[in-house]
Parts: C-alpha cells; structure tokens; sequence
C-alpha cells in the first residue's frame, strides 16, 4: 500500500500565484486534512473532509479552497500565494473507525 | 477543538537512558494518541490509550493517562539515536469532533 501521497514534494512559488497541492490516499479512508507545520507553531489544521463531498474549516482556512470530489483525493488550492503561506504541508488519512492518522511525507512551499 | 501541550519542549539524554515527556489537555477525552515525526518527515502514529485505561504499553514504549489530572505521559526505555524526532500527543473528545490540532511537540534528542 503507498499510504498518503503528497505531490508536489517541494516547490518555489512567486507571491500572487496559484497552484494545487496534491494528496491522495488507496486506504478507503473517510477523513482527509490538511495541516501546515511552521517552526514553534505545531501542526494547525486547515481544512478536513468527512467523505466525499463534504469539507470544512480547520483553523487556519484563510486563501485556501478544498474540495472533496472522491473518497480518493483531497487537494488543498492557494488561490494567491503570498510569503505568510511559506510552510510544510501535510495532508493526513483516517479510517472512520479507528482514531490514529496516517500522514503524507509533506510538501515544502515557498512563497517568495 | 481540543490541543494537547507537550512538555519540555526539548530533551536531550545518552542512547540507552530513559526518555519520559508529559502532555497536558483541558477538557474531557476519548482517548489520546501520540505520534512522532522524525525530521523533515509526517507525523507517525505510535499508540492509543483509551479514557478508561491507565497504561499501554507497545515495545519500548509505555503510555499513562491520568485522566483527574488530565495528563499523560510517554515513556521510551533504553533509547536510541533513531528514536531523536519530535513526538506529539493528541487528545481527542470523540464524537464529532474532527477538528484535531496538535501542540508543538517535545523534541527528543538522543545523543550516540
């Protein structure tokens, strides 16, 4: 099984672009998040899905959109990269019935 | 959402010591997780313990849940320089919330 997958790995963004990071996951799983990990700040949470067609707000979802087509794929859009996103993204996978998350390796953005 | 705060935040001991580090939460829980994330790298789970157990233990650790005082602790025995990463404790109130944070970890040095 590959787990959570996160595509990009690494990526240098100008401020005021867009793009998509990717995370999919082939455990069937019914929850998706995306969290963003900043030096001293932990793990905030951004957005989280409960099944296909369902999301919502973490607690950091400013200048990001999530959308939750399958049960698949969860990807986290910046809409316009400004500095303050610059950060480490992970995106994470549970089974309804059991607690512990699976992480993806995480995405290192920079927004310069 | 409910954040659990990990202390110290930062611990450095020879290979073969003892490491134990305490997480503290402030609302009633289900059960409380802790994960540890080797540099650069996700988060990975390492053991649950219920609101209705007082100790865990899965190989060299060992998890303790003092739900009066609303606390819990980890410890690794006979530790080793591939057990240096950070390790978080998450707690969680069941039921319907999804909206989990992690705090900011207690980074564990383990020095050859």
């Amino acid at each position: 099984n590959a787990g959570v997958t996160q595509t990009p790995k690494f990526q240098v963004l100008k401020t005021g672009q867009s793009m998509t990071l990717q995370c999919a996951q082939d455990m069937n799983h019914e929850y998706m998040s995306w969290y963003r990990q900043d030096p001293g700040m932990g793990l905030r949470l951004i957005h989280y899905s409960v099944g296909a067609g369902i999301t919502d707000q973490g607690e950091v979802p400013n200048g990001y959109n999530v959308s939750r087509s399958t049960t698949e794929d969860f990807p986290l859009r910046l809409l316009s990269a400004a500095p303050s996103q610059t950060s480490v993204y992970f995106c994470a996978s549970r089974d309804r019935h059991q607690y512990g998350y699976t992480f993806g390796s995480g995405t290192r953005l920079t927004v310069v | 959402s409910q954040q659990g705060e990990e202390d110290p935040q930062a611990l450095s001991i020879q290979e073969g010591e003892n490491a134990t580090m305490n997480c503290s939460y402030k609302t009633s829980i289900n059960n409380l997780q802790w994960y540890r994330q080797n540099s650069g790298r996700g988060l990975v789970h390492l053991i649950l313990i219920r609101s209705n157990e007082r100790e865990k233990h899965s190989g060299r650790l060992r998890v303790t849940l003092d739900t009066s005082k609303k606390s819990s602790s980890l410890l690794i025995t006979a530790s080793r320089a591939a057990d240096t990463a950070s390790y978080f404790c998450l707690p969680n109130s069941g039921g319907s919330n999804y909206k989990l944070t992690f705090g900011k970890g207690t980074l564990l040095t383990v020095n050859p």
